[in-house]
């Protein structure tokens, strides 16, 4: 069992919809990143958090250290915001580390 | 300030060649990571180098990679031979310790390795 699950794996919207992918970790960590992967393959950094509500434009991503959670929330999807969107944590004992989950992909139709 | 660069994005080789992938960290940063994603699964942990030294290698999966950090500034990341089951998207990352906080966190864009 991975020690990070997102779900759904995969989700498809309409331009304009509310979307929500979650991610639920099994180990003490010392932070926790949303990631952007690209059709090509590049990667880019989104949040970091260890606790509470960040928000970047569009994007808003929380924490739940207790219930060891985490949502990222996009407002008002657009096309462009098709991509795979991948929870990562580093370990609480480990800082070297990072545990990812497989992955969400984001199809959002025009 | 430029970000983390890998080289080459893409990579077609043959089973039983040589490749060799590179990542430049951010300047600056002591600490460089090497991940990897196979078709249809996660993104794994390889290695962590801190300059020149390997300081976690438990995620390498054999003898047929090589990493090295020569200097302590860029990596590279050898497969040889290459097998088949190489295939997927090799990560870069870097970061930054300051007073035992590592801060920082930048991925490269990855090479996608194709072994046929």
């Amino acid at each position: 069992k991975n020690e990070v699950e997102q779900s759904p794996q995969n989700l498809t919207a309409q331009e304009g919809e509310f979307i929500t992918i979650n991610c639920s970790y099994s180990v003490g960590i010392s932070a926790l990143h949303w990631l952007q992967q690209h059709p090509g393959g590049g990667i880019v950094s989104l949040f970091m958090l260890s606790s509470g509500k960040k928000k970047h434009g569009r994007l808003i991503a929380t924490i739940n250290i207790q219930e060891k959670h985490s949502s990222l929330h996009i407002t008002a999807s657009h096309p462009r915001d098709s991509a795979v969107y991948i929870c990562a944590v580093r370990r609480g004992d480990n800082f070297n580390k990072f545990y990812f989950g497989s992955g969400t992909k984001l199809n959002v139709k025009p | 300030e430029a970000g983390v660069t890998q080289f080459p994005s893409h990579s077609v080789i043959e089973k039983g060649q040589t490749v060799t992938l590179r990542c430049d960290p951010i300047s600056g940063h002591d600490n460089l990571y090497w991940y990897r994603r196979v078709m249809g699964k996660e993104i794994k942990f390889l290695l962590h180098f801190v300059k020149e030294s390997k300081q976690d290698e438990s995620g390498m999966p054999n003898n047929r990679f090589l990493a090295e950090r020569t200097g302590g500034t860029y990596s590279t990341l050898k497969v040889q031979p290459a097998e088949l089951e190489d295939s997927g998207v090799y990560f870069c990352a870097s970061s930054q310790e300051v007073g035992g906080f590592r801060y920082g966190y930048t991925f490269g864009s990855g090479t996608r390795l194709t072994v046929v």
